[in-house]
């Protein structure tokens, strides 16, 4: 199993771009979420999903939209990025939503800058 | 609403010497916690956590934290730090959705 994977590693944006981070799993994951990593803020959740075709809000979701058509796949679109954005993002997933059933596994991350 | 903090931003260690990193935690319930370890570089990997049952939980790398409901706090220990020890740790809490601290980043010295 590949576990959880992120695609890019990096990527630097211009104000106002938009962009696509990708995020797969091959663990058949029903729950899956996006976070943000800043300096002295630890991680923030920004959007999760409890299956396909069910997503819903995180601490800090303004900016970024997910959607989830397939279990495996859970996209995060910034529709206009802004400097503010800048932050590394680490996609997650567990086996059951509630997850004081089982633990979340975390990507690598993909480190995003935005200009 | 749930939240963590990880009182101490940075802790310096020697090689051989133990280690005690320090979580508190707000939760309306009995709280689900976790302890991540990040190395420089890669995503967070997960080093112990606690739902219920024993209060002093093991995890791997020989780390092991306690649980202490009156004073809401979860803090791991190792007894002998490795030099490959140095990494940022984030202790969480919460059940479908995780809050993390600001995290605790450990420094090794020879």
């Amino acid at each position: 199993n590949a576990g959880v994977t992120q695609t890019p590693k990096f990527q630097v944006l211009k104000t106002g771009q938009s962009m696509t981070l990708q995020c797969a799993q091959d663990m058949n994951h029903e729950y899956m979420s996006w976070y943000r990593q800043d300096p002295g803020m630890g991680l923030r959740l920004i959007h999760y999903s409890v299956g396909a075709g069910i997503t819903d809000q995180g601490e800090v979701p303004n900016g970024y939209n997910v959607s989830r058509s397939t279990t495996e796949d859970f996209p995060l679109r910034l529709l206009s990025a802004a400097p503010s954005q800048t932050s590394v993002y680490f996609c997650a997933s567990s086996s059951d939503y509630g997850i004081g059933a089982d633990t979340q596994y975390f990507g690598p991350g993909t480190r995003l800058t935005v200009l | 609403a749930q939240s963590v903090t990880q009182p101490d931003i940075h802790i310096t260690v020697s090689e051989g010497a133990s280690l005690e990193l320090r979580c508190n935690y707000s939760y309306g319930a009995t709280p689900y916690l976790f302890w991540y370890v990040q190395s420089p570089g890669q995503g967070l990997q997960l080093l112990l956590k606690y739902f219920s049952g024993d209060t002093l939980v093991q995890g791997i790398k020989g780390f092991e934290a306690e649980f202490k409901r009156s004073q809401s706090s979860f803090n791991l220990r190792k007894p002998s730090v490795h030099w490959s020890d140095a990494a940022e740790y984030f202790c969480a809490v919460g059940e479908d959705k995780l809050s993390f601290g600001a995290g605790t980043t450990v420094t090794v010295r020879a």
